[in-house]
């Protein structure tokens, strides 16, 4: 089965640096998502990991060990529209299909 | 960039009534769409693979016959919840990607269904 793994809240200061981990045991594994998704809305994509390392892309970065079945996002220069859920999926199988975690709430405080 | 036009964005009906909801890639062509579902607090939830042309691929729990998907074009699929009860009532979100290899999922704005 599919089993995904991250915490369900976190708090961080506007302009500080912010970590949300994600632990996953899958198989079929091909890469691993991250999502940002607003209250109400449909989520945004993030990022997607295929390869161990980490991936920049601005204020946010994503990493991903394989052998470890780990990946965290990072957010920095926190901003309070970064107020929202973040979500990792795992992209398993032959098809595009998504395997999600429940979210992590984050809230951005002055 | 890929987008997902999903419609509408809301509705209200009436248990026992049927509810139609469209998802549309616009500047792509999709050959699957996959059907998720979220209610409050929790995650998505995939209900079913929309394949063109072909029978949607239902995942374990879920009714086929109560959640009516069809796929008749590549930039066009329709999910139906028939019958609809208040347990019914949630966030349906429709996704899609696009031919290019690794090309993340798109996801449609989403539709807050609420049974009364």
């Amino acid at each position: 089965g599919q089993n995904i793994d991250q915490p369900t809240e976190m708090t961080a200061t506007e302009g500080a640096i912010v970590q949300i981990n994600c632990t996953y045991q899958t198989s079929g594994f091909n890469g691993l998502f991250w999502y940002q998704q607003h209250a109400g809305e449909a989520p945004t994509f993030l990022s997607y990991n295929v390869l161990d390392g980490l991936e920049e892309k601005g204020r946010f970065s994503s990493f991903l060990s394989r052998s470890k079945g780990y990946s965290y996002l990072l957010l920095k220069e926190l901003q309070m529209k970064d107020s929202a859920s973040y979500l990792c999926a795992s992209h398993t199988g032959g098809g595009n299909k998504l395997t999600f975690g429940t979210g992590t709430q984050l809230k951005v405080e002055l | 960039g890929a987008v997902v036009s999903q419609h509408p964005s809301w509705v209200i009906c009436k248990s026992g009534t049927s509810v139609k909801i469209e998802c549309r890639s616009l500047d792509f062509q999709a050959t699957t769409m996959f059907w998720y579902r979220q209610f409050p607090k929790q995650s998505l939830m995939l209900m079913a693979t929309s394949n063109e042309g072909s029978k949607a691929t239902y995942e374990q729990g879920v009714e086929k016959d109560k959640f009516l998907i069809n796929h008749a074009s590549l930039t066009l699929s329709t999910l139906t919840v028939t019958s609809a009860h208040p347990e019914d009532s949630s966030f349906y979100i429709c996704s899609a990607q696009s031919d290019r290899e690794n090309s993340p999922l798109h996801f449609g704005n989403g539709t807050r269904l609420t049974v009364t």
